[in-house]
């Protein structure tokens, strides 16, 4: 079946643009996340979506990032006024809700979309 | 907050020799999971780990999970070319059930 998909892979923008990044979870998945990965280092936690409850933004580095998941489907990142130090790859994973207890949801990452800030 | 450290940062190893990477976090963990990125790839989920002690095989991939439930760490016997990338482990605490913090990882390369 199809997996996580992303959209675009690469974008390139310049310094003080809007970015706007998409992310397609898999059909029936009702968790959705966002990571951020820079070179070389692990994955940062942005925000963390289920259902219909209120968003986990815990991880977004500041108030220029935003997250929205309309539907209970698809997502969409957004960066204002981007900076250089936003150049990284946006990672997207979506699960399905963990058991009750302690979720062992396994999480399935898109492809990731590359974002350069010149 | 909850730190997950990784080492080593980088491993070269000559195809045929073994790999391992270690995995320590500050707080007890109630699972932790291993992920593979291969270059310009995703991470893509290999094992979670849930009872303390607990080893799990995958063909020559052995995983750990530490008595405490702390550390982790993840062995390959015989390592070949296909197995260069980064592994990543990633730690699930006991005050949320979805967030998982992820280690730096560890990038394995390979000499053949």
């Amino acid at each position: 079946g199809a997996g996580v998909s992303q959209s675009p892979s690469n974008k390139v923008t310049e310094k003080g643009k809007d970015v706007e990044l998409r992310c397609d979870p898999i059909s029936g998945h009702t968790a959705l996340y966002w990571y951020r990965q820079s070179l070389g280092q692990g994955l940062e936690f942005l925000i963390y979506f289920q259902g219909n409850s209120a968003p986990d933004k815990s991880g977004l580095p500041s108030d220029r990032f935003s997250a929205e998941r309309t539907g209970g489907s698809v997502s969409t990142l957004t960066i204002q006024r981007t900076q250089q130090e936003d150049s990284a790859v946006y990672l997207c994973a979506s699960s399905l809700p963990g058991t009750s207890g302690r979720g062992t949801d396994t999480q399935y990452f898109g492809p990731g979309t590359r974002l350069t800030v010149l | 907050g909850q730190q997950v450290m990784q080492i080593p940062q980088y491993q070269h190893v000559q195809e045929g020799e073994d790999f391992t990477t270690y995995c320590n976090s500050s707080t007890t963990l109630s699972n932790i999971q291993w992920y593979k990125q291969r270059p310009g790839g995703h991470p893509v989920f290999l094992i979670q780990l849930v009872k303390s002690g607990e080893v799990k095989k995958q063909k020559r991939l052995t995983f750990q999970f530490g008595e405490a439930k702390k550390n982790s760490s993840l062995h390959i016997t015989a390592t070949q070319t296909t197995d260069v990338g980064t592994y990543f482990c990633a730690g699930r605490g006991w005050s949320s059930n979805y967030k998982l913090t992820f280690g730096k990882g560890t990038l394995l390369t390979v000499n053949p």
